[in-house]
């Protein structure tokens, strides 16, 4: 199977700054990689995804990144907002048929006024 | 246009009971996801279902578990004789079936707590 990893488990940033969340994943036949953010009590909602064929994707102050050599892709938030703050996690898919998506442990970023 | 639905919101079982959540698709979605999550975890994968046939059940316990996606009605997932390790948060997904890659959207959630 497919097995993903995701650093760090917390991050603390002061308002304005950038903030950096890293997952790797282990089965190269991966090509598919959205990122989710989950507030308390409520649903994952997706927030960017990426597609093996390209290297970064970008969307206003969120930027994806990937590496498929190295088999890690990355979270890039910049100016950041309190309301930035939430739990992060990233996943993969193998996208075939068998739709499945294989998620980390999740990011709880704090963002401080 | 209603997202993905689920209910109920929240569920309390007492050992032994049995749990029953729905999931409706997002309009024109065909394919369903079920995901466990359990306190400061990740989600994890239970079952993929399209309308009347289990894709991949890979996820799903071999005993008390079981998922089905009739061809009129939302998607139900069933745990029968429920123990306290059944309490997490249930999400369910849905995607349009169109093509490979497809975006995944949740819905909120059932929160089950077996006491």
């Amino acid at each position: 199977g497919e097995n993903v990893e995701q650093h760090p488990s917390t991050l603390s940033v002061q308002e304005g700054d950038s903030a950096v969340i890293k997952c790797t994943y282990s089965d190269s036949a991966s090509n598919y990689f959205p990122w989710y953010k989950q507030e308390l009590g409520k649903r994952p909602q997706l927030i960017i995804d990426i597609r093996s064929n390209v290297g970064e994707k970008k969307d206003q102050r969120i930027a994806v990144t990937l590496n498929k050599t190295a088999k890690h892709f990355s979270l890039h938030i910049t100016e950041t907002q309190p309301e930035d703050s939430a739990v992060y996690f990233c996943a993969a898919n193998k996208g075939s048929t068998l739709g499945r998506l294989y998620f980390g442990r999740g990011t709880q970023l704090t963002v401080w006024p | 246009n209603a997202g993905v639905m689920q209910n109920p919101r929240h569920l309390v079982r007492r050992r032994g009971q049995e749990a029953r959540l729905r999931c409706s698709p997002m309009k024109g979605h065909s394919h369903v996801y079920w995901y466990r999550q359990l306190p400061e975890e990740g989600l994890k994968f239970m079952v993929y279902l399209q309308k009347e046939n289990i894709i991949d059940e890979s996820g799903m316990p071999k005993e008390r578990f079981s998922a089905e996606f009739p061809k009129e009605g939302p998607s139900i997932l069933r745990i029968q004789q429920v123990v306290r390790g059944d309490s997490a948060a249930y999400f369910c997904a849905s995607s349009s079936g169109t093509g490979i890659q497809e975006t995944q959207y949740f819905g909120p959630g059932t929160r089950l707590l077996v006491l």
